[in-house]
């Protein structure tokens, strides 16, 4: 069966630092990846996602994501936090197994001004 | 911007009553779904709904679950007999077309609590 893990439950980082956050997957075919951030009292939003191409993509809001198939990896960074990004961040797989999401437990990230 | 919408926003029940659970997916989407998240759980996909019939369902959703588009704006998540365990955060979600790499807009969700 399809899993994802996060490697942190809950980080907690100043503002302007540097942010990485660790997915990896479990699954042998062709999988598409996705990050989601639920800012609180908010409803889940798309980051950035990844389906073929350039492992290295580009979102939203300054972050990026790198996929590494060889580590069933999908870390998602970002150069300099801001108070604002503090959210929970959801890693999410879908392939040819079908179409819903596998989701990762989350992160919840706290930056502190 | 389009948004996915849910009501009600938190649904108070007993055990053993039924639910309807609503959503008002994003109006040119063509794939809906449920997923739940139980507290301090993963959130766990449920169903897909395509083409006015079921596309996909988890193992979670056995035959306490339905769904239903009775018009062509509405995609409800009916539980006949609540149960304790049913407790949960209920997302809504809709996607453009069929194709797995078609992002899922979520909606705000509607927590579930059943006494």
């Amino acid at each position: 069966a399809q899993s994802v893990s996060q490697h942190n439950h809950h980080v907690i980082l100043s503002e302007a630092a540097s942010l990485e956050l660790g997915c990896n997957y479990s699954y042998g075919g062709t999988v598409n990846l996705f990050w989601y951030v639920q800012y609180p009292g908010q409803h889940l939003q798309l980051l950035l996602k990844y389906f073929s191409g350039d492992p290295l993509v580009k979102g939203i809001k300054g972050f990026e994501a790198e996929f590494i198939k060889s580590k069933f990896s999908f870390n998602l960074r970002k150069p300099s936090v801001q108070w604002s990004d503090t959210a929970e961040y959801f890693c999410a797989v879908n392939g040819n197994y079908g179409q819903n999401f596998v989701f990762g437990p989350g992160t919840r990230l706290s930056v502190l001004p | 911007e389009p948004e996915v919408t849910q009501t009600p926003s938190h649904q108070v029940t007993q055990m053993g009553q039924e639910v309807i659970l609503r959503c008002v997916p994003i109006s040119n989407h063509l794939y809906f779904y449920w997923y739940r998240q139980i507290l301090g759980q993963k959130v766990e996909f449920l169903v897909s709904f395509y083409n006015n019939e079921i596309s996909e369902k988890s193992e979670i959703f056995d035959d306490q679950f339905s769904v239903e588009r009775p018009d062509g704006s509405n995609f409800t998540l009916k539980i006949r007999s609540t149960k304790l365990e049913d407790s949960a955060m209920y997302f809504c979600a809709s996607s453009p077309g069929a194709h797995s790499t078609d992002t899922q807009y979520f909606g705000p969700g509607t927590r579930l609590t059943v006494l």
